[in-house]
């Protein structure tokens, strides 16, 4: 069955150092998401992205964060200089309106953790 | 703004037993859909049912089904015959409309399922 996989798995970085997570969504899918959950908390959303442009980000998603669909399959998000608070589970998700539509499938997540 | 409650922060019963997790939502729309995801341990984001709002049968999947009442915005998911492997932090999700739309989530509920 396909599944989404993330890159790594695990990130440690300093704080004020820029981070890229990798993500490669469902081959078919058009639709992708980015979201995160600060250990403890809910999932939130960060940011969605369709036909190579953001079609909605949310107040998390400031300048520091964007998003890039480089080739084919990969489907990044960077951080440009990490804070603290930006230690979480980041998840990506992908969705395809001609399959089962309007589920979004999440990766495994990758863990970062800002110091 | 759509919002998501469980009102259930944690649940424990016995192996083999039937739990029923509470979730309510608010929302003005009519097209929209909802979700149950499963997070174990590993902290992966798992889907486990879904619901299109404007079906009126309960969505079921083998062990797991749901109670949907639309006028009263619940959906609450049933897990029969619950298995050790059932345990997780499960999220109640909400979606409107079709494309690139942002899942909101409900503050999880923690289930442990005891032997």
């Amino acid at each position: 069955e396909p599944e989404v996989t993330q890159t790594p798995s695990h990130q440690v970085t300093q704080m004020g150092q820029e981070v890229i997570l990798r993500c490669v969504p469902i081959s078919n899918h058009l639709y992708f998401y980015w979201y995160r959950q600060i250990l403890g908390q809910k999932v939130e959303f960060l940011v969605s992205f369709y036909n190579n442009e953001i079609s909605e980000k949310s107040e998390i998603f400031d300048d520091q964060f964007s998003v890039e669909r480089p080739d084919g399959s990969n489907f990044t998000l960077k951080i440009r200089s990490t804070k603290l608070e930006d230690s979480a589970m980041y998840f990506c998700a992908s969705s395809d309106l001609a399959g089962i539509q309007e589920t979004q499938y999440f990766g495994p997540g990758t863990r970062l953790l800002v110091l | 703004a759509q919002t998501v409650t469980q009102s259930q922060p944690e649940m424990s019963v016995q192996e083999a037993e039937t739990v029923t997790l509470s979730c309510t939502y608010d929302t003005s729309e009519n097209n929209y859909y909802l979700f149950w995801y499963k997070q174990p341990p590993s902290r992966q984001m798992i889907l486990v049912i879904r619901q299109e709002a404007y079906k009126q049968q309960n969505a079921t999947e083998n062990r797991f089904s749901v109670n949907f009442q639309k006028a009263a915005k619940s959906f609450s998911l049933k897990i029969s015959d619950s298995q050790l492997g059932d345990t997780a932090m499960y999220f109640c999700a909400f979606m409107i409309g079709q494309g690139a739309q942002k899942l909101v989530f409900g503050q999880g509920t923690r289930l442990t399922i005891n032997p």
